[in-house]
């Protein structure tokens, strides 16, 4: 059965103050790895997709990396505005897409 | 705006009682997702529509709940007797075939 987990459970950084979100999965056969950053009261808003090891993405701030196991999201010089919850998911040979619990990030000023 | 909308926003009911969501997809998108979501977790599948076909649904959806997309447009979500595990948001994703959904901003329901 396709799991994902995701660390730490809530973090709070200082603004400026780099660091890195953690996704692991287990899934069957990897058809993506999805980053959605939600905010509260609100659907999920898509990030980044990962297909395969070694692929990266990046917008603004946010960096996603891909490995056989696990993804990272990388938060570079964080602003308050990127406060939300960042949620990772994968996709197998169907169309279930499982997600992660999220990690809650808080950029304080 | 031509992004995923959903109705009603909030919904307050009793238990027993039958209420019924609505997605309106991208135009585009062929595809369409249901998702419930609790606090504090991550969305969690419930079933998927390629145009109106219902290709997919979760193990975990009561016989209670049920979906339907009419001409592959707009998608309904009925829950049946409805009980206080049933409160949650649930949402709507659409894509096309790159499977990048596009969240609705969901409907959060509470059963009384």
């Amino acid at each position: 059965e396709d799991q994902v987990t995701q660390s730490p459970e809530a973090l709070r950084l200082q603004e400026g103050e780099s660091s890195s979100l953690n996704c692991s999965y287990t899934v069957s056969g990897l058809r993506g790895l999805f980053w959605y950053r939600q905010d509260p009261g609100k659907g999920p808003e898509f990030l980044f997709t990962l297909y395969s090891a070694g692929e990266e993405k990046e917008k603004e701030r946010l960096k996603a990396t891909l490995t056989k196991k696990e993804s990272f999201l990388h938060i570079t010089a964080p602003k308050p505005e990127d406060s939300a919850t960042y949620l990772c998911a994968v996709r197998d040979y169907g169309q279930n897409f499982v997600f992660g619990p999220g990690t809650r990030l808080s950029v304080l000023p | 705006d031509t992004g995923v909308s959903q109705n009603p926003r909030h919904k307050i009911t009793k238990r027993g009682q039958n209420v019924t969501f609505r997605c309106d997809p991208i135009s585009e998108h062929n595809r369409l997702y249901w998702y419930r979501q609790t606090l504090g977790q991550g969305p969690e599948f419930l079933t998927y529509f390629q145009n109106e076909a219902q290709l997919e649904k979760s193990r975990l959806l009561s016989d209670r709940f049920s979906a339907e997309r009419p001409k592959g447009s707009f998608s309904t979500l009925e829950i049946q007797r409805t009980e206080q595990g049933d409160s949650a948001m649930y949402l709507c994703a659409s894509s096309t075939e790159g499977y990048e959904q596009y969240f609705g901003p969901g409907t959060r329901l509470t059963v009384t």
